[in-house]
């Protein structure tokens, strides 16, 4: 079946750069998707990416997708506190009424 | 995009009880979803419930233990039956926005004791 991996944990500092790395396995993935889930509270859409793009910026987010090795990561440009969350990489064959399936989460910790 | 409220926000049951969580969409939607986030894990899907028809159940879930109802297009409810120390979890509803991925309500934490 589908997977979605990422690293578990990255702490970074306040004003740097954050970039959180997902693999996927399913090569019919056509949607690629990064969520975000703060303490205590469900999970926010942050962006997402079409398998025919190879890049998305949407103001301090970039999203890179390498779809030949299958690879999708999430950059956080001049980290702030309020980034502090977990984020999860989700991939779906087709938009909406496609099964979607989530990564494990990365926790970013961001160190005033 | 749709607003999704649900409730309980959090509750401590007793094992052996039913809890049944609830979910209101501000706006009419045809599938709704309902995951389970075991503590420190990524979301697993238990069931899609649409409109006037049975909940479909994915793998390692049944309609026995996840009842769900959809009585109309803005709202759904999923109990927990009969439960266990190992039901504890965050159970989250979602709704699809199309392309643009799912909206998700603040989700239930649930600790059963």
């Amino acid at each position: 079946g589908e997977d979605v991996e990422q690293s578990l944990f990255l702490s970074v500092r306040e004003g740097d750069s954050s970039v959180i790395n997902c693999t996927y396995t399913d090569s019919s993935s056509t949607y690629l998707y990064w969520y975000k889930q703060e303490p205590g509270a469900g999970l926010q859409l942050l962006t997402y990416i079409f398998s025919n793009m190879d890049m998305k910026q949407d103001q301090r987010l970039t999203v890179l997708l390498n779809k030949k090795d299958k690879h999708l990561s999430l950059r956080i440009a001049d980290t702030q506190t309020g980034d502090s969350a977990i984020y999860f990489c989700a991939e779906s064959r087709g938009g909406g009424y496609q099964k979607v399936t989530f990564g494990t989460g990365t926790k970013l910790q961001v160190i005033p | 995009s749709a607003v999704i409220s649900q409730k309980p926000s959090r509750d401590i049951c007793q094992r052996g009880t039913s809890l049944t969580i609830q979910c209101q969409v501000d706006s009419q939607v045809t599938m709704m979803f309902w995951y389970r986030q075991q503590p420190g894990q990524s979301l697993t899907l238990i069931a899609t419930a649409n409109q006037g028809s049975e909940a479909t159940y994915e793998s390692g879930f049944v309609i026995d233990k996840f009842p769900i109802s959809r009585p109309n297009l803005t709202f759904s409810t999923l109990t927990v039956s009969n439960m266990s120390p190992e039901d504890s979890s965050i159970y989250l509803c979602s709704v699809t926005q199309g392309a643009e991925g799912y909206t998700f309500g603040s989700g239930t934490r649930l600790t059963v004791v």
